[in-house]
């Protein structure tokens, strides 16, 4: 049984970096995209971006200056670094696991999430 | 302002079949890439219904289905059930953006 456990601090001041981290207990590491989502209080989903096992990675447009997203594939864990943050980048913040078809492709959904966590940015 | 486009609310009473319609672009859905739908329960990580445009995950029940059309899909939900009340949404990729996309969620109310 797949499960994502995440954490990380959840109240951050304007200009702050945010860091959070997902361990992944059960299933394979190796064969999975792994994805940060965001959503702000009463508001939709945002993808954040994801890394593969071998470290490539993939961000949105209008975050990339400010993410970085790593993997430590001793531990199965990736983390989520978001530079800079104000308070439009409070929200609920989820790591998940991107499904992939034949040789590994990506098949851009999500079928196992964290539990979230909400991070808050006030001065 | 979402990149695929979904009604904020829809309702339906006990029994009834509803359907929530997703809209995207030539650089999304009309480009070919899959479209899966989720529901949220309030304070829940959200939960894949639908995947690959039309497939459930065990555990969903069949009363829920999923279809795609040029720059659009569906997700119908019949015999509604008090415990569908959620708010649900839909996530392709996008070509343009080199993204995962998703809609803005419809929040379904059972009368």
């Amino acid at each position: 049984q797949v499960q994502l456990q995440q954490w990380g601090a959840g109240l951050l001041k304007p200009s702050e970096t945010l860091s959070l981290t997902c361990a992944v207990h059960g299933g394979s590491f190796s064969d999975y995209y792994w994805t940060w989502i965001r959503q702000p209080p009463g508001k939709g989903l945002e993808w954040i971006g994801e890394i593969n096992h071998g470290g490539g990675t993939s961000y949105n447009p209008s975050l990339k200056s400010r993410v970085t997203i790593s993997v430590d594939t001793s531990k199965n864990q990736f983390s989520l670094k978001l530079s800079s943050v104000t308070a439009a980048d409070t929200a609920v913040y989820y790591c998940a696991r991107g499904e992939t078809g034949l040789h590994g492709s990506p098949l851009w959904y999500f079928h196992h999430w964290g539990q979230g966590t909400l991070v808050t940015v006030s001065s | 302002q979402s990149v695929l486009t979904q009604p904020p609310s829809v309702s339906g009473a006990p029994g009834q079949r509803v359907t929530i319609s997703c809209t995207g672009s030539s650089s999304n859905i009309g480009a070919g890439y899959d479209v899966h739908w989720y529901q949220q329960l309030p304070g829940t990580a959200p939960k894949v219904f639908i995947y690959g445009n039309s497939n459930r995950p065990s555990g969903v029940p069949d009363r829920f289905s999923g279809s795609k059309s040029g720059t659009s899909a569906s997700l119908a939900i019949t015999g509604l059930q008090p415990e569908d009340e959620a708010d649900y949404y839909c996530q392709s990729y996008d070509s343009s953006l080199s993204a995962v996309v998703f809609g803005g969620g419809t929040k379904l109310t059972v009368l």
